[in-house]
């Protein structure tokens, strides 16, 4: 199983805000390393979302929002649109074992 | 705007070597201290990071997988590489190629992946 821990799955309705949460131990966001967030479209890559906790890339929309407090961060999609139904992902770094990158198992979004 | 790109053989038996190629266009892979990087897609499921590549030869492997997996750079090519050895059906997956500022930075350029399945 996956390092970081996602919701398998959150919906809401178009216009509605929903929040998908990414929990970590004190060996990865627990001990200061940052949360980067991504979006997969069926069938495509992933796509940078969000960044450093709570940066959004150019030409990301700033109804994606991130956040990070302990050992979890959250994304937030404010304004539900239904292209925002895809496949989310977080990321981190965990130092143990001598240190390497782990991601959340995904959380698929469903726009009802 | 960097493109990366990769190629190989969709369809690799078991025991065998998995070998796939990323391509980088729109830029050096020498410049700009990038790693550059293999992550993995099991068919359904999350994203499971393999290795990586700096400094033009620097590297550092996902420790689970350690002694399967090794990647190598070649400069002349401005592509970067990954062998998978002692390959079975649970290796089967899209592979993506994927670059980032650091260690522990995130990944903002995808190549769009390469489905690998091993079979018989």
């Amino acid at each position: 199983q996956s390092v970081l821990t996602q919701p398998p799955s959150v919906s809401g309705a178009p216009g509605q805000r929903v929040t998908i949460s990414c929990t970590g131990n004190s060996s990865n966001i627990g001990a200061g390393y940052d949360v980067h967030w991504y979006q997969q479209l069926p069938g495509t890559a992933p796509r940078l979302l969000i960044y450093g906790n709570i940066n959004r890339p150019s030409g990301v929309p700033d109804r994606f929002s991130g956040s990070k407090s302990g050992t979890s961060a959250s994304l937030a999609i404010t304004g539900l649109q239904a292209e925002d139904e895809a496949e989310y992902h977080c990321q981190s770094y965990d130092k143990s074992l001598s240190g390497y990158v782990v991601f959340g198992g995904g959380t698929k979004l469903t726009v009802l | 705007q960097v493109q990366l790109q990769e190629s190989g053989p969709g369809l690799e038996k078991p025991s065998q070597t998995l070998s796939l190629t990323c391509t980088v266009s729109g830029g050096s892979i020498t410049s700009g201290g990038y790693y550059w990087t293999w992550i993995r897609q099991h068919p359904g499921k999350g994203l499971e990071w393999l290795a990586y590549i700096y400094d033009s030869g620097t590297t550092y492997r996902n420790p689970s997988l350690r002694s399967r997996v090794s990647i190598s750079v070649d400069t002349s090519k401005n592509h970067f590489s990954l062998n998978l050895s002692s390959v079975t059906a649970a290796d089967t997956a899209v592979y993506y190629c994927a670059r980032s500022r650091g260690y522990s930075w995130g990944f903002d350029s995808w190549g769009q992946g390469a489905l690998v399945t091993v079979s018989s």
